[in-house]
């Protein structure tokens, strides 16, 4: 089975500040993909970043990077420099390269709200 | 070009109706998705299809049947649908094999059953 887990249902973060969003997960698959999905207002899905179980470093697009600590499973993704654009839900999702392949799970989102 | 797009944009019908959402993908790639977006936001794969066969189905009704013609099309068939089947629906596709690799999603077909 998979389950991630969102703890935070909202998050604020002022302009300019960088803001981590939390992401845990659980799941039998020895081998599996982690990743992070904004959607804006406008409704459409926007992969942000990816991290492979066995990655061993950290996945950084742009401004993001996604703390991946596969001890405590979790994988946070950090905006730097958060922007207006920015405001929008993210999801954390993973899924497993063999016993659950194409088997995709997603956390509930979280809503993050960036003020000027 | 658009990597992953689903027709239509918007649908509304009746309770009982029988409607169609059509998925396309460019992408050359292997495994095809739905997923169902509730209204709180929660999103849920329904089915996964590898290469024109299906691999998971989650538990959806049977008045729901996915048909993959090849690999770059899959489309959602809904019979006799409810109130509670008014979601956002989402197709995607994804290339295992190198990792688990990224679903790219399609840009949603909002259904509103009245």
């Amino acid at each position: 089975a998979q389950k991630i887990t969102q703890t935070q249902p909202g998050m604020f973060v002022q302009e300019k500040e960088a803001v981590t969003l939390d992401c845990t997960y659980d799941t039998s698959d020895p081998s599996y993909g982690l990743f992070w999905y904004k959607q804006p207002s406008s409704g459409e899905m926007i992969f942000l970043i990816y991290q492979g179980s066995y990655d061993q470093q950290n996945a950084t697009e742009g401004r993001y990077s996604l703390n991946f600590q596969k001890a405590r499973k979790s994988a946070n993704l950090v905006i730097s420099a958060s922007q207006l654009g920015d405001s929008a839900m993210y999801f954390c999702a993973m899924r497993g390269v063999n016993t659950n392949a194409g088997k995709s799970t997603f956390g509930d989102g979280t809503t993050l709200t960036v003020k000027p | 070009d658009t990597a992953v797009s689903q027709t239509p944009k918007y649908l509304v019908t009746q309770m009982g109706n029988d409607k169609s959402i059509k998925c396309e993908q460019n992408l050359g790639h292997d495994t095809m998705y739905w997923y169902k977006q509730d209204s709180k936001k929660f999103l849920k794969i329904m089915f996964s299809y590898n290469n024109k066969e299906l691999i998971i189905n989650e538990t959806v009704p049977n008045r729901f049947s996915p048909k993959s013609p090849d690999k770059a099309h899959l489309n959602l068939h809904i019979n006799s649908l409810e109130l509670g089947d008014s979601a956002v629906y989402f197709c995607a596709s994804s290339q295992p094999g190198q990792g688990a690799g990224e679903a790219f999603f399609g840009q949603g077909t909002r259904l509103t059953v009245v």
